[in-house]
């Protein structure tokens, strides 16, 4: 069980497009999904937390209007980068945790993003 | 506001040998504290975590930590190492209100034969 998964898992773009990333929880409801940033041999750095049918909270200097996030069901959050540029090459990592009962995150696979 | 320190970057031990992992927290409220291992080009996957009760937690293939509040401690330990184990792996700490996670900057471990 707990199991998310992530698409596309590699995406290669030109730069100024924009590229959306899917994060779905596929055997239970997310009420809060997260959305982490990491860069080779480095930690994850949370870029966001979003909930179910409101908007997303973004952590200091993450730019939401580069990158935006939705909720809209119990089991779907994506990420769209948009405008993107080789600077935002990166791993992006989501994560789901279930009803507010629950104190564990379940991470996706993750999404290689590289921007020509 | 909570933290992470992993003491050490990169541990290298041989095949069979002891694997000790070494993770200190700050946290102003009793943390809630987790270890994630990742193996390349994966997402993170849960090895244990402790929350409250008993302060000795067993994870999955092997693992265990101990917390030890009077040391604000949380080290992972495998008694013997097999060569799946090489990864990179992560200590964090979770807030409790939206459970965000603070993570480590991250161990990486080689296993020689």
């Amino acid at each position: 069980g707990a199991v998310v998964s992530q698409h596309p898992s590699r995406v290669i773009c030109k730069s100024g497009t924009s590229v959306k990333i899917e994060c779905r929880s596929l055997d239970f409801q997310a009420t809060t999904m997260f959305w982490y940033r990491q860069f080779p041999k480095q930690s994850l750095m949370l870029m966001a937390t979003s909930n179910e049918g409101s908007k997303a909270t973004y952590e200091q200097g993450v730019e939401k209007d580069k990158f935006l996030i939705n909720h809209a069901s119990l089991t779907l959050s994506t990420l769209t980068v948009t405008s993107a540029h080789p600077e935002d090459s990166s791993f992006y990592i989501c994560s789901a945790r279930a009803l507010p009962s629950t104190d564990t995150q379940y991470f996706g696979p993750g999404t290689r993003l590289t921007v020509l | 506001a909570q933290s992470v320190t992993q003491l050490g970057s990169h541990v290298s031990v041989s095949e069979g040998a002891l694997v000790l992992l070494r993770c200190n927290y700050s946290s102003s409220v009793p943390p809630y504290l987790f270890w994630y291992v990742q193996y390349p080009n994966q997402g993170l996957q849960l090895l244990l975590k402790y929350t409250t009760g008993a302060t000795l937690v067993k994870g999955i293939n092997g693992f265990e930590a101990e917390f030890k509040k009077s040391e604000t401690s949380f080290h992972l330990t495998k008694p013997s190492a097999h060569m799946s184990d090489a990864a990179e792996y992560f200590c964090a700490v979770s807030d409790l209100l939206v459970y965000k996670l603070s993570f480590g900057a991250g161990t990486t471990v080689t296993v020689r034969a």
